[in-house]
């Protein structure tokens, strides 16, 4: 167990709908992390926050959003979405440090129908 | 553009013997690499790292290897294990980017 919580552990739900995506980072840890893993792609990095700031940023979608809140907790926001879309969404955490080990949680499977 | 690329998608090997998991990378600001063990429906968890000012960083079992000319690292693993079996992904991180860049990933079998 990483100590990093993402709910819900599936999501169902169908093209051009919104969903959000909720992470809570290990206790002490301020930076938060948000990957995407497709089919047959490795872990695309989308955004980094470090408390409350973005500091960071991937491939991220302008349909795609985050933020994370004074409590530390991340979001992570999807809309329009694609079928295309449908992936494993991890998120981590790490002190923050630029070489920081990254605490990864166990993933929302989305699957856009 | 594939900055870290694993061109090999599995990887079956026996018990005991040496696994050998390769990664190649593009950009030349990287300077710190890292592997990362992922097993089905967990996330992954990190396994060892390198600096660019090393060629060579032992764990245990675990030994990674950076080639800086070549543009390319390894893990290597002795003598593999039958819980070695999972999916290992690269990264590898330049400075003051505080991102990782990961690789597709290898599927790693060891065989009893």
């Amino acid at each position: 167990d990483s100590g990093v919580t993402q709910t819900p552990k599936h999501l169902i739900t169908a093209t051009g709908q919104r969903v959000t995506l909720r992470c809570s980072p290990r206790s002490g840890d301020l930076s938060v992390y948000w990957y995407q893993q497709s089919l047959d792609q490795g872990l695309q990095f989308l955004i980094q926050y470090y408390n409350g700031e973005e500091r960071a940023k991937g491939n991220i979608l302008e349909r795609f959003s985050a933020q994370q809140f004074p409590d530390l907790h991340s979001e992570l926001n999807l809309s329009s979405l694609e079928l295309g879309d449908s992936a494993l969404y991890f998120c981590a955490s790490s002190t923050g440090g630029d070489r920081a080990e990254q605490y990864f949680g166990p993933g929302t499977r989305l699957t856009v129908t | 553009d594939q900055q870290v690329k694993q061109n090999s998608p599995s990887l079956s090997v026996q018990e005991g013997r040496i696994s050998i998991l390769n990664c190649d990378y593009t950009n030349s600001m990287f300077d710190y690499f890292l592997w990362y063990k992922k097993y089905p429906a967990e996330g992954p968890t990190f396994l060892i790292s390198i600096s660019s000012i090393k060629d060579k960083n032992e764990d245990g079992r675990f030994t990674v290897f950076l080639n800086k000319s070549a543009k390319h690292l390894s893990l290597h693993i002795v003598p593999s294990q039958p819980g070695d079996s999972a999916v290992y992904f690269c990264a590898a991180s330049a400075p003051g980017t505080y991102k990782y860049i990961f690789g597709t990933g290898t599927r790693l079998k060891v065989l009893a």
